[in-house]
Parts: C-alpha cells; structure tokens; sequence
C-alpha cells in the first residue's frame, strides 16, 4: 500500500513563526502536492513538485514556499505564519508514467491553528 | 476557467436508503474524473476514476458514478446507504491540455447517515 504521512496531526503556532509541515511519501512517486483545505471551499492547491528540486506554484501560493530535496519528502513553510493560514493542510503524491494521470494519495493532514 | 461544482452542501438520508451526489464540471474537452472520500479526521480516499470508455464506473465500497458528456456531469451512487458511509466526498477533475497535473476540486458534499 501506498503510504504518505505528514509529520504532525495537529499544530499550534503563533502569528509571525516560520512554521514547516513535513510530509514524506513510501513509493517512489515523481509527482508530489500541497493543498489545504477550508469548510465550503475543498481543497486548493499551494504548490506541488514534477520531481526533486522542481517545484511550481498552485492557485494560492502567495505566503508559502516549498523545499524539495530527496524524491521522498516535500516540505511546505510558512515564512511568516498569519492566523489566516489556520487551516488544514493535506499532502498528496502520485506516481507519473508516460504523461498517464493517476490518482492522487493523500496523507492524513496537518490541522494548523495560528495564534 | 475550469470548475467544479458539487450543488449540495449537505445531504442527510436514511441508513438503507440509495444515494446520489451531483458533481457538474466546467470545460471544453473531457476531463480525468474522481471521487474522493474523507473520513473524519481522516485524509482523501479514492473511491473510483474515470479516463475513459465505459461511462458507467464502479468503485470500492459499493459506489458507482457515471458520467455523462452532454450534461458535463460524474454524479456518485450507492443503492443502499450504510451508517459507515457518513464522510465528505469530494469530485475532483485532472486536466490534461493546461500541462498541469494537479487535481481540482469541489467544494464537497457533507453526507449525514440517519438510522
């Protein structure tokens, strides 16, 4: 089974922190993506990455940068967290074969609440 | 720009009751099609795709969808409703033309399982 995990459950950090979500994926996937996700607007992508140290930006960016250096993780950061980015933040990967899309895997989510 | 629209916030039916989940996308060509399911606390579970072909397409857990071209919809099923059912799903569409691979989501649709 594909597995993805994120490095925290649920967070509590206060306005102005550098805030860094971890997420590592067991499958060797190319393709790996940052959502978050708020009641009433689904989830929306930040940024994701076509393979180590590629990375492009989603629909809602701005506030956030990504690091991608092994294949395996993907770090999204928050350089300056602000209490309108409380918010669940879901990782996904997928694998990418011959330009074929699959599905997506997520891991569990990060609950973040800024202070 | 592409969209996806899930019309129901919220549907509450009876446990042994069928199920029908609208999903309506927004774009010129047809798109990759998915549901997903989220558990409470819980990250995204894929319950079925559609690529191609067949247009009736069956997923875990008992679901169906099907999707129909001249209503640009991909409407999820369940003919009998089990009390585990209660989650959120989410449509979500991959566009191959725009050279990005991420996914787009609905807003989602709360499911409540009455006894």
């Amino acid at each position: 089974d594909v597995k993805v995990t994120q490095s925290s459950r649920y967070l509590v950090k206060r306005t102005g922190e550098k805030v860094f979500l971890e997420c590592v994926q067991d499958m060797d996937h190319e393709n790996m993506f940052w959502y978050r996700q708020d009641p009433g607007l689904g989830l929306r992508l930040i940024y994701f990455s076509y393979d180590v140290k590629m990375k492009e930006k989603g629909d809602i960016p701005e506030g956030y940068s990504v690091s991608r250096e092994k294949k395996e993780r993907f770090s999204l950061i928050l350089e300056s967290a602000s209490t309108n980015q409380t918010s669940m933040y879901l990782c996904a990967s997928r694998p990418l074969a011959g330009g074929l899309v699959y599905e997506q895997y997520f891991g569990p989510g990060t609950r973040l609440t800024v202070t | 720009a592409q969209s996806v629209t899930q019309p129901d916030i919220h549907i509450t039916v009876s446990e042994g009751a069928s199920l029908e989940l609208r999903c309506n996308y927004s774009y010129g060509a047809t798109p990759y099609l998915f549901w997903y399911v989220q558990s409470p606390g819980q990250g995204l579970q894929l319950l079925l795709k559609y690529f191609s072909g067949d247009t009736l397409v069956q997923g875990i857990k008992g679901f169906e969808a099907e999707f129909k071209r001249s209503q640009s919809s991909f409407n999820l099923r369940k003919p009998s409703v089990h009390w585990s059912d209660a989650a959120e799903y989410f449509c979500a569409v991959a566009l191959m033309d725009t050279g990005r691979r991420a996914l787009t989501f609905g807003s989602g649709t709360r499911l409540q399982v009455q006894p």
